[in-house]
């Protein structure tokens, strides 16, 4: 079984802020872990994926996300928060064998204040 | 047309009409999904589709009736919906079901 929590369906941050959005994982076996984007009516867009290799995973737009075990994290930060990542981030796990089927968090919507 | 395209972006329908859903994917791809999108809810898996052969169907209700021709292709046809079916209906494509899944921009669907 796998499933993933995305903590704060709502994360607000100001204009080149920090942005942090969280995401923990549960997995049976070793997992794969994506975010995608999703802008106000558009479909979603994978920003980075994780599948074992490097464990600090670098996506477009200046996003990245570090895959820790221990904490069964892999949350997204960017260093600088810009007016065009308001968005909903969607955080999401598969086995890396087995069952491929992608589970979804939530989602976390971010916005960004001027 | 690259990418992943899906006709109608906006859709009202009674809980009496037959319509249907399209997706078309221009990436060469032979597996496609259909997902559903509400509000506060994780997104969830409908139909999966591999080398044109449903391989997954999630306990998705009767009134939803896929149909996959060819692997460009992934049609959702609807009849008698129920009000709480409205959604945002998400098409994806991948080459394989263990690649990455690329999205539709999805139709917006009203049940009334």
């Amino acid at each position: 079984a796998q499933s993933v929590t995305q903590l704060g369906s709502h994360v607000s941050v100001s204009e080149g802020a920090l942005v942090l959005l969280r995401c923990n994982y549960s997995s049976s076996v070793p997992p794969y872990l994506f975010w995608y984007v999703q802008y106000p009516n558009q479909g979603l867009q994978l920003l980075l994926k994780y599948t074992s290799a490097a464990t600090l995973v670098k996506g477009i737009n200046g996003f990245e996300a570090e895959f820790k075990k221990s904490e069964t994290s892999f949350h997204l930060t960017k260093p600088s928060a810009h007016m065009s990542d308001a968005a909903e981030y969607f955080c999401a796990v598969r086995s890396n064998f087995g069952n491929e089927k992608l589970t979804f968090g939530t989602g976390t919507r971010l916005t960004i204040i001027p | 047309e690259t990418g992943v395209t899906q006709t109608p972006r906006h859709l009202v329908m009674g809980m009496t009409n037959k319509k249907s859903l399209k997706c078309e994917q221009h990436l060469g791809h032979n597996a496609m999904y259909w997902y559903k999108q509400s509000a506060k809810k994780p997104l969830e898996l409908m139909f999966v589709y591999s080398l044109e052969e449903r391989v997954e169907n999630n306990s998705v209700p009767s009134r939803f009736s896929p149909e996959c021709p060819n692997s460009s292709h992934l049609f959702l046809h609807l009849h008698t919906l129920q009000p709480e079916d409205s959604a945002l209906y998400l098409c994806a494509s991948s080459q394989e079901t263990r690649n990455i899944q690329y999205f539709g921009a999805g139709t917006r669907l009203s049940v009334l």
